[in-house]
């Protein structure tokens, strides 16, 4: 299967622990997103990564979390000291956009579902 | 109020009925997808466009640019087509990303 890849699917962890999740985009493209999704709404937008440069941060996106992609490959999201509002579907997506006037498709990822009690 | 408004949030239909969801949005874009999303998260993009109208299999999307409003059609609707349908906008100069509408949960009943 050449498709985005999230692991791990489902996380429940406890309210203060740090939880880490990975996406693996499909190869060779050059842009990664990471997007959450609660219950009954539409994904918003945390951070996106050119190659391993990570070139937008949202407001959303709290000191508590950290993305990475160091070799402009897989990414990571790391969630500390988890609260019960972290609760939702972390997506993420890839695309082979470039930054130019061409406007490419996003490939999304399953998703990982993360529950904090 | 939201960038990306979708109408209806909820849509019963019976199999055989056409449908129509909309979507309006409030800022410049480079494109409008049409995005499908099945229980368990997986989502699947049915349409990218930045003007008139494309068509595959049964879903037609049209988008008004000047009017900022985009329609996703149904036809000849089928129990399988059920899933929430989501409209995303790419922002014009925003690094790609996608701004989406709190998307459409559509039931279609044998």
């Amino acid at each position: 299967d050449t498709g985005v890849s999230q692991n791990p699917r489902h996380k429940i962890t406890k309210r203060g622990q740090n939880v880490t999740f990975r996406c693996d985009p499909i190869s060779e493209h050059n842009r990664l997103y990471w997007y959450r999704q609660t219950l009954g709404q539409g994904p918003e937008f945390l951070t996106y990564f050119q190659n391993e440069a990570q070139l937008e941060k949202s407001r959303l996106l709290s000191d508590r979390f950290s993305a990475e992609r160091p070799k402009g490959s897989f990414s990571t999201l790391e969630i500390q000291r988890t609260e019960q509002g972290d609760s939702a579907m972390y997506l993420c997506a890839s695309s082979p956009d470039k930054g130019g006037r061409v406007t490419y498709e996003q490939y999304f990822g399953p998703g990982t579902r993360l529950t904090v009690t | 109020k939201n960038e990306v408004e979708q109408s209806p949030q909820n849509l019963t239909a019976q199999e055989g009925e056409f449908i129509t969801i909309n979507c309006s949005y409030s800022v410049g874009i480079s494109a409008l997808h049409w995005l499908q999303q099945h229980p368990g998260g997986g989502i699947v993009s049915l349409f990218m466009l930045s003007s008139g109208k494309k068509k595959h299999g049964r879903l037609i999307a049209t988008i008004n640019i000047q009017e900022k409003h985009s329609s996703l059609h149904i036809t000849a609707s089928h129990p399988r087509d059920s899933a929430v349908y989501i409209c995303a906008v790419r922002i014009y100069n925003q690094g790609g990303k996608l701004i989406f509408g709190q998307g459409t949960e559509l039931s279609v009943k044998p």
